[in-house]
């Protein structure tokens, strides 16, 4: 079946733009997870949603993330204003089961951005 | 402190020996802890899932987890070139809202044929 779904894979911008990563997690997957990762280093929790709920945005570094899930399914971060510290890959992982239960984490591909 | 450890590696083993991969954690009532295997450029891919203390086998990979000590190990027998990979330990800690893992900075493993 399907798995994890990111767009774009790469994106380039110049610093002080405004960029928009997608997730498209497994169908009927509860909860939706942004992780960042730089270089050399293990994922770093962003954001969680239950459903269209963000129960959760204390990793977001700074008021220039941004993160949705309106209808429950797929996910958007933006990130206005990029700077160089934003280089990183941006993953996004969804689980079938809600909070607090543990459930298996299902990554995407990632979005290597890189801030110039 | 980091709230997971392990140690970055390199983790040199010759093809068919045991590697031994260490992490601890610092929340004492974490509750689930998972390992990933990630390769260069690519996402991180999940190998075990282990909540209970004790020994969980799947193949050639073994978990071990030890709650008491807050200590959680992968053994990898008859180490392949193809298990050449940086291996994350994460951990769901029982403070943390929804599931959100914590992970350790990885050890990257080299199989020397």
């Amino acid at each position: 079946g399907a798995g994890v779904s990111q767009s774009p894979r790469y994106k380039v911008a110049k610093r002080g733009q405004d960029v928009a990563l997608r997730c498209d997690p497994i169908s009927g997957h509860v909860s939706l997870f942004w992780y960042q990762q730089a270089l050399g280093q293990g994922p770093e929790f962003l954001t969680y949603f239950q459903n269209e709920a963000q129960l959760d945005k204390s990793g977001l570094p700074s008021d220039r993330f941004f993160a949705e899930r309106p209808e429950g399914s797929v996910s958007t971060l933006k990130i206005q204003r990029t700077q160089q510290e934003d280089s990183a890959v941006y993953l996004c992982a969804s689980s079938l089961e809600a909070s607090g239960s543990g459930g298996t984490q299902y990554f995407g591909p990632g979005t290597r951005l890189l801030v110039l | 402190q980091k709230e997971v450890e392990q140690n970055s590696g390199p983790l040199s083993v010759p093809e068919g020996a045991i590697a031994s991969l260490n992490c601890t954690y610092s929340d004492r009532g974490s509750q689930s802890f998972f390992w990933y295997r990630q390769y260069s450029g690519k996402s991180p891919e999940l190998i075990m899932s282990i909540y209970s203390n004790g020994d969980k086998e799947d193949g050639r990979f073994t978990a071990q987890l030890n709650k008491a000590s807050q200590y959680v190990s992968l053994l990898i027998r008859d180490s392949q070139p193809s298990d050449s990979a940086t291996y994350l330990c994460a951990v769901n800690m029982f403070r943390a809202a929804g599931n959100k893992l914590t992970f350790g900075g990885g050890t990257r493993v080299l199989v020397k044929p």
